[in-house]
């Protein structure tokens, strides 16, 4: 089971670059990782993807290093709407239990 | 596209009361996720399904919780008989293949609240 450790909570202003970093250190040879953002009273959204190296896409960056035992998110210039609980997930198998762990609530302010 | 449809959005009932959850997943996906959300455990996978198939119910917490899927574009989670305890957020998800390497799709919930 590859089980994630996340911060429990970041503050940021506005207009900062926020980086969020996951780790997994048991992560499989076949686990992608994966980020979710959560506002309240919504499921979880989904943010990027990734297996090794960076991604990028229109809202976010995805650092994962050689050994993928960790990976960083990266939201550029955030605003407050970015305010949300953000779940690093990393796939356990397909016989296996997903774990989004605790995940980290970002404060964003002005 | 209309995304992952749940309903009820709220339900309060009683202890002991049959509970029913439903989920309409996205056209074309092939997986579906029951997952329950408190303040104590966070976000735990119940059950899954990959073409309507259950695959994995090892998250279920007892016998009284039971899930169906009785076709591709339509699940159930059923509660009965219902406690305290269940109260928290139900969410279903669903996914285009896989369980790792594709992202998952969520509903906005159902809001569970047993008196």
């Amino acid at each position: 089971l590859a089980k994630t450790t996340q911060p429990i909570s970041m503050d940021s202003y506005e207009g900062q670059e926020v980086n969020i970093t996951c780790s997994h250190n048991n992560i499989a040879t076949n686990d992608y990782i994966t980020w979710y953002q959560q506002f309240p009273s919504q499921g979880p959204r989904f943010i990027i993807q990734g297996y090794k190296t960076k991604v990028t896409n229109e809202v976010a960056s995805l650092f994962i290093p050689a050994d993928r035992k960790s990976s960083t998110l990266s939201l550029p210039r955030v605003s407050l709407s970015d305010t949300a609980v953000y779940y690093c997930l990393v796939g356990a198998g397909t016989a296996s239990k997903l774990t989004f762990g605790t995940g980290t609530r970002l404060q964003v302010t002005l | 596209d209309a995304g992952v449809i749940q309903s009820p959005r709220h339900e309060v009932t009683e202890m002991g009361q049959e509970v029913t959850l439903r989920c309409k997943p996205i056209s074309g996906h092939d997986y579906l996720f029951w997952y329950r959300q408190t303040m104590m455990r966070g976000l735990e996978l119940l059950i899954y399904f990959n073409n309507n198939v259950p695959i994995d119910d090892s998250g279920m917490p007892e016998d009284r919780f039971s899930a169906k899927m009785p076709n591709a574009s339509f699940s159930t989670l059923k509660i009965q008989p219902s406690e305290p305890r269940d109260s928290a957020v139900y969410f279903c998800a669903s996914s285009i293949s896989g369980i790792s390497n594709q992202p998952q799709h969520f509903g906005d919930g159902t809001r569970l609240s047993i008196l």
